[in-house]
C-alpha cells in the first residue's frame, strides 16, 4: 500500500545547525513528492516538490529511490523555519501525507 | 483575492446531529478535497473530487458525505455515524490530475468539537 512515514514528530535544534526531517514512502511505481508546510496561524502551504528539483528558503530534498526516501534538509536552520512540516506523496489524483514534524529552531 | 473559504471557523455540535462544512474555491481548480488533521496522526484523506457531479472516498470516509453539484463548492457533511468527529478540517484544491499540476492550495480549516 502507499505510504509516508515520518518518524519523528519533534524535530529541536539551535539557530545555525543543520536541519534533516526525515520522510520514507512506499510506492509501487515512479513517485512523485512533495513537502508542505504550516506556519503558526498560517494556511498550510508547497515548500517543494521533487520534479522541480528547486530550493526554497534554503531547503532541498532528494528523491532517493534506493533507499525510498526523500529527507528535506537545510545547512543552517533560522528561527523562522519553526513550523509544522508534512512530506506528501501523489497517488492518482490525490495527495497521501506523513504524520508531520514539528520543526523547533532555538535562538 | 482568489482562494479557498472554509466556514464556519470553529463549529460545536452535540451528539447525534448532523453538521456540514463549506468549502467554495474562486480558482477555477478542477479537484477539490477534504482532509482531517488530527495531532500525530497527519493529514488523512476523507474524500475528493476530480471534477463536477463525482468524487471519491478516502482513507477515512465513513460517517462522512460530500457532493460536488458546482466545480466551486464541495460541502462536507460530518454525519452521526461518525464515531470521533471532534477535529480540524482541511479543505484543498488542485488544477487538477496531470503530473504536476497536482500541487495543492488549503483552506484555513474548520474546528468541530462534539459536545
Amino acid at each position: 500500500a502507499q505510504r509516508v512515514t515520518q518518524p519523528e514528530k519533534l524535530l529541536s535544534v539551535f539557530k545555525g545547525a543543520p536541519v534533516e526531517l526525515k520522510c520514507n514512502y512506499s510506492y509501487s511505481g515512479s513517485p512523485e513528492l512533495f513537502w508542505y508546510v504550516q506556519y503558526s496561524r498560517q494556511r498550510l502551504q508547497l515548500l517543494l516538490r521533487h520534479i522541480s528539483r528547486e530550493s526554497i528558503k534554503g531547503f532541498t530534498a532528494d528523491l532517493n529511490k534506493g533507499e525510498t526516501s526523500f529527507h528535506l534538509k537545510k545547512p543552517f536552520a533560522q528561527e523562522e523555519d519553526s513550523a509544522m512540516y508534512y512530506c506528501a506523496l501523489r497517488d492518482t489524483g490525490k495527495l497521501i501525507f506523513g504524520q508531520g514534524t514539528t520543526l523547533q529552531v532555538k535562538p | 483575492d482568489g482562494g479557498i473559504t472554509q466556514s464556519p471557523k470553529y463549529l460545536f455540535r452535540k451528539e447525534g446531529q448532523n453538521v456540514t462544512l463549506s468549502c467554495e474555491q474562486n480558482l477555477n481548480h478542477d479537484a477539490m478535497y477534504w482532509y482531517r488533521q488530527d495531532p500525530g496522526q497527519g493529514l488523512r484523506l476523507i474524500y475528493y473530487s476530480q471534477i463536477v457531479n463525482d468524487f471519491q472516498k478516502g482513507d477515512i470516509a465513513e460517517g462522512y458525505s460530500v457532493s460536488r453539484e458546482k466545480k466551486e463548492s464541495f460541502p462536507l457533511t460530518v454525519t452521526s455515524a461518525q464515531k470521533n468527529p471532534t477535529a480540524f478540517y482541511l479543505c484543498a484544491s488542485s488544477i487538477g490530475l496531470s503530473s504536476g499540476a497536482n500541487v495543492l492550495t488549503f483552506g484555513a480549516g474548520s474546528r468541530l468539537t462534539v459536545l
